[in-house]
């Protein structure tokens, strides 16, 4: 089945630790999303690249950082992570950006810091 | 930017019970999607609307537009435990999904 994959599916770093997330694609999809969503929150999105045009949100820390390789993979690198970075990571993707696409989301990340 | 409230915050219902959650927009959405994120999954997608008082039924599931363009609700009949989770509505601001804070569900058997 074509699907959105995240590896791992739970994280343990250490404070200020380097941190990667990993997500794949097998839809062959223009976009990929990376969105945080802490407890009994809603999901806030990082950034987005449309196929390799990468965008980032205006209030997303410097801290986070996306790689996109090829289509199929999107990476999100926690360069220093703090405790507050501790959340669920959900990795999307959409068809398209500007028409009326869904977006299928991965099975998230948890990440804990300690 | 666009602002998307969604009401109430948390659901109590009881199993075979209807109830409705609301979402509304501070702008004229071009279209609203739902999703439902099971406890501990992922969002998936349920719908989407576009035209305005646009009615779309799944199974026990009733979306509706506003006749504006700025508000939706979801109904759910006949309330089942496979219905726990939270329901999330999404207006799309430009290129990206604007989140309402979702309506979380339990169910009392």
């Amino acid at each position: 089945d074509a699907m959105v994959i995240q590896n791992p599916r739970y994280q343990v770093t250490q404070f200020g630790k380097p941190v990667t997330l990993s997500c794949s694609q097998t839809l062959n999809h223009n976009v990929m999303y990376w969105y945080q969503q802490k407890s009994s929150q809603a999901p806030k999105l990082l950034f987005h690249y449309y196929d390799k045009d990468f965008n980032n949100e205006a209030d997303t820390p410097d801290n986070f950082q996306s790689r996109r390789p090829n289509t199929s993979f999107c990476f999100l690198d926690i360069r220093s992570p703090g405790l507050g970075d501790a959340a669920m990571y959900l990795c999307a993707t959409s068809r398209d950006r500007v028409t009326l696409y869904e977006q299928y989301f991965g099975p998230g990340t948890r990440l804990t810091v300690t | 930017g666009q602002q998307v409230m969604q009401i109430p915050q948390y659901q109590h219902v009881q199993e075979g019970e209807d109830f409705t959650t609301y979402c509304n927009s501070s702008t004229t959405l071009s279209n609203i999607q739902w999703y439902k994120q099971r406890p501990g999954g992922h969002p998936v997608f349920l719908i989407q609307l576009v035209k305005s008082g646009e009615v779309k039924k799944q199974k026990r599931l009733t979306f509706q537009f506003g006749e504006a363009k700025k508000n939706s609700s979801l109904h759910i009949t006949a309330t089942q435990t496979t219905d726990v989770g939270t329901y999330f509505c999404a207006g799309r601001d430009d290129y990206k999904l604007s989140f309402g804070a979702g309506t979380t569900v339990t169910v009392r058997a």
